[in-house]
């Protein structure tokens, strides 16, 4: 399986400010995938990440709040704008480095946010 | 959308016991049913997966089993141990994006 990285690990924000979130892989994939892990929930996608193209965001989720890049095939950023003590969530990355539709998806270690 | 279904919330079980856990799909298109285990602080790991095509998955002391008639798949965790504990997801898609249920948390006593 890929080795993905995810900095930070953690961080502690104010309001209003915004963060923004590295996802490393250590070979190229085709597919990322954001995911928004709340305290005790279970894990919702924000948005699929794909290079060379505009990010696929899910219904709730918005480029304006959560912008997302994808430089190349191995790298992709999540940016959580204008945040509130609401955006505190663990938000983690996948990847499926497969090649064919419902391959395995593996995860980052996941970035901790807190919103004061 | 997919709307993924899971059950118990909680699980408790004594060492050695077998843990079910179950969950159901709404989307008759979904094709690939994924497992996760996520201990506390952790990220999640996928344990086991099993595909449409396939009626039930074993290995070694984790199984999944699928129906697709009935839209549900299983988890089955025989001789369970006390690092068995976590939160486990069940998962499905019919594409690239995985649609979780919200998780049991399984708790092994010896």
């Amino acid at each position: 399986s890929a080795v993905i990285s995810q900095k930070p690990s953690r961080d502690i924000c104010q309001r209003g400010t915004s963060l923004t979130i590295q996802c490393q892989v250590d070979s190229q994939v085709t597919m990322m995938f954001w995911y928004r892990q709340q305290p005790g929930q279970s894990l919702t996608l924000i948005a699929t990440a794909n290079q060379g193209s505009e990010a696929t965001y899910e219904s709730g989720f918005v480029i304006d709040k959560f912008p997302i890049s994808r430089p190349n095939l191995t790298f992709s950023t999540l940016t959580v704008s204008n945040l509130s003590p609401e955006d505190s969530s663990i938000y983690l990355c996948s990847v499926d480095p497969g090649t064919g539709v419902g391959d395995e998806q593996f995860f980052g270690p996941g970035t901790r946010l807190t919103v004061l | 959308g997919e709307n993924v279904e899971q059950h118990p919330s909680t699980l408790s079980v004594q060492e050695g016991d077998s843990a079910v856990i179950k969950c159901t799909y709404s989307d008759s298109a979904s094709n690939y049913f994924p497992w996760y285990k996520q201990e506390l602080g952790k990220r999640p790991q996928l344990i086991i997966d099993i595909r449409s095509n396939v009626g039930e998955k074993k290995d070694q002391r984790i199984a999944v089993t699928l129906n697709k008639t009935a839209k549900h798949f299983s988890l089955h965790i025989t001789e369970t141990q006390p690092e068995d504990s976590a939160v486990y997801f069940c998962a499905a898609s019919s594409g690239y994006a995985l649609n979780f249920g919200k998780g049991t948390s399984l708790l092994v006593t010896p």
